[in-house]
């Protein structure tokens, strides 16, 4: 497999103040990670993909301009949580993909262990 | 719209005995299915796949899956289960190159072991 890490692994924030998120590929290079988001007892939802050097496409639904995300390299995206509240409380995952990666050759995709994010 | 179901939020089996996870799906062409297992603490795990041919799909970990067209479903099972197998199972399924551009997961199985 491919080892993909997720920083931090837990974060307490106060209502109104901003949160980032670092996803990195540790053993292999990424053009494409993707961000979910999962709530308790609840699947795991698809908010954006990222390919490197490009903008992220967002799912519909997704603020944009409330998760920020940024994948400036080819081991490295972020999701930054802007003016986070409570209701932005949630368990945040990334993956990491590379074609020719994957167990049968393609793209699959690698998961991170995931952030756990409160908001006060 | 793809989508997944997973019915049984809850499974708790015997330490040796068999397991089955059930999952149906909900997509307009041949769909690209997946199981995953997540334990705490730890990303997401592929344990199989499915894309084409034999419908009965081998894993890790000895799991196994048989693609069903017929009943819309791929369920998971496992001839005799570890104490190590307690985790979150996701059925998904996707679209875009082979399936993995666009995972639509289920809700989750909680899978507990018993002595």
């Amino acid at each position: 497999g491919a080892v993909v890490s997720q920083h931090p692994s837990r974060v307490i924030c106060k209502s109104g103040t901003s949160v980032k998120i670092e996803c990195r590929s540790l053993d292999f290079q990424a053009t494409t990670m993707f961000w979910y988001r999962q709530f308790p007892k609840q699947s795991l939802m698809l908010m954006a993909t990222s390919n490197e050097g490009s903008k992220a496409t967002y799912e519909q639904g997704v603020e944009k301009d409330k998760f920020l995300i940024n994948h400036a390299s080819l081991t490295l995206s972020t999701l930054t949580v802007t003016s986070a509240h409570p209701e932005d409380s949630s368990f945040y995952i990334c993956s990491a993909s590379w074609f020719g990666r994957g167990a049968h050759g393609d793209n699959e995709q690698f998961f991170g262990p995931g952030t756990r994010l409160t908001v006060l | 719209a793809q989508s997944v179901t997973q019915p049984d939020i809850h499974i708790t089996v015997s330490e040796g005995a068999s397991l089955e996870l059930r999952c149906n799906y909900s997509y307009g062409a041949t769909p690209y299915l997946f199981w995953y297992v997540q334990s705490p603490g730890q990303g997401l795990q592929l344990l199989l796949k499915y894309f084409s041919g034999d419908t009965l799909v081998q894993g890790i970990k000895g799991f196994e899956a048989e693609f069903k067209r017929s009943q819309s479903s791929f369920n998971l099972r496992k001839p005799s289960v570890h104490w190590s197998d307690a985790a979150e199972y996701f059925c998904a399924v996707g679209a875009g190159n082979f399936g993995n551009e666009k995972l639509t997961f289920g809700t989750g199985t909680r899978l507990t072991i018993i002595p």
